[in-house]
């Protein structure tokens, strides 16, 4: 059975900093990876969306890598601001009924 | 364009109660699927649809069912809430649900089953 871990669970760092989030996964049959943002009450934004042939994707000041072989993630956000704070959750797709298993989310926040 | 939505965004139910949520989505897309968000666990898949008219089981789909009788909208029924279904529940849709195709998340329903 698939499963996703994000560590850490919460972090709090200043405005400006870079920061790196990870994500691991168990089996590495997967289709894509993907990293999305939710924000308090509200829905999933997709961020980033890695295939199983990709090394890695960016969008502005993010930047995803994917190591399928040791099962690893990691989401790189240069240069925060107070706007990043949300909870950024990782998934992997691994077809086979279309199911996305989701990691529990690494709670984000940057301060003034 | 409105994307996904969801309806109600609350509930509050008694125990033995039924209830329907209804997901939406009018960017035409095949795949359609229902969520639960509880602390701790990440979301989970109730069940999931591939097109109009179908519907399969995802990997918690005990106290649920679902209908997709139009392609854009589909339906999760609770026939006698309990308390464990107290959670936020999220409708999703994806265009193909290939490997390439991302999935588009509506606002979230919060229902709580006293």
């Amino acid at each position: 059975k698939q499963e996703v871990t994000q560590i850490p669970a919460a972090l709090s760092v200043p405005e400006g900093e870079n920061l790196v989030l990870n994500c691991s996964f168990t089996d590495s049959a997967i289709y894509n990876l993907q990293w999305f943002r939710q924000d308090p009450g509200k829905g999933l934004t997709s961020l980033l969306l890695i295939q199983s042939s990709q090394r890695e994707q960016t969008s502005g000041r993010l930047n995803a890598s994917l190591d399928k072989s040791s099962g690893r993630s990691t989401l790189y956000i240069a240069a925060s601001q107070p706007g990043d704070s949300a909870t950024y959750l990782c998934a992997v797709f691994t077809g086979g009924g279309n199911k996305l298993t989701f990691g529990t989310g690494t709670q984000l926040k940057v301060e003034l | 364009n409105a994307g996904v939505t969801q309806t109600p965004k609350f509930r509050v139910l008694k125990t033995g109660q039924s209830m329907t949520l209804l997901c939406a989505q009018d960017m035409n897309h095949e795949y359609m699927y229902w969520y639960r968000q509880d602390p701790g666990m990440g979301l989970r898949l109730i069940h999931y649809s591939v097109g109009e008219g179908t519907t399969a089981k995802g990997e918690v789909p005990d106290g649920y069912n679902v209908s997709r009788l139009k392609k854009q909208n589909f339906l999760l029924g609770l026939e006698s809430a309990a308390p464990s279904q107290t959670s936020v529940y999220f409708c999703a849709s994806s265009y193909l649900g290939t490997r390439a195709d991302t999935q588009y998340f509506g606002p979230g329903t919060r229902l709580t089953v006293l």
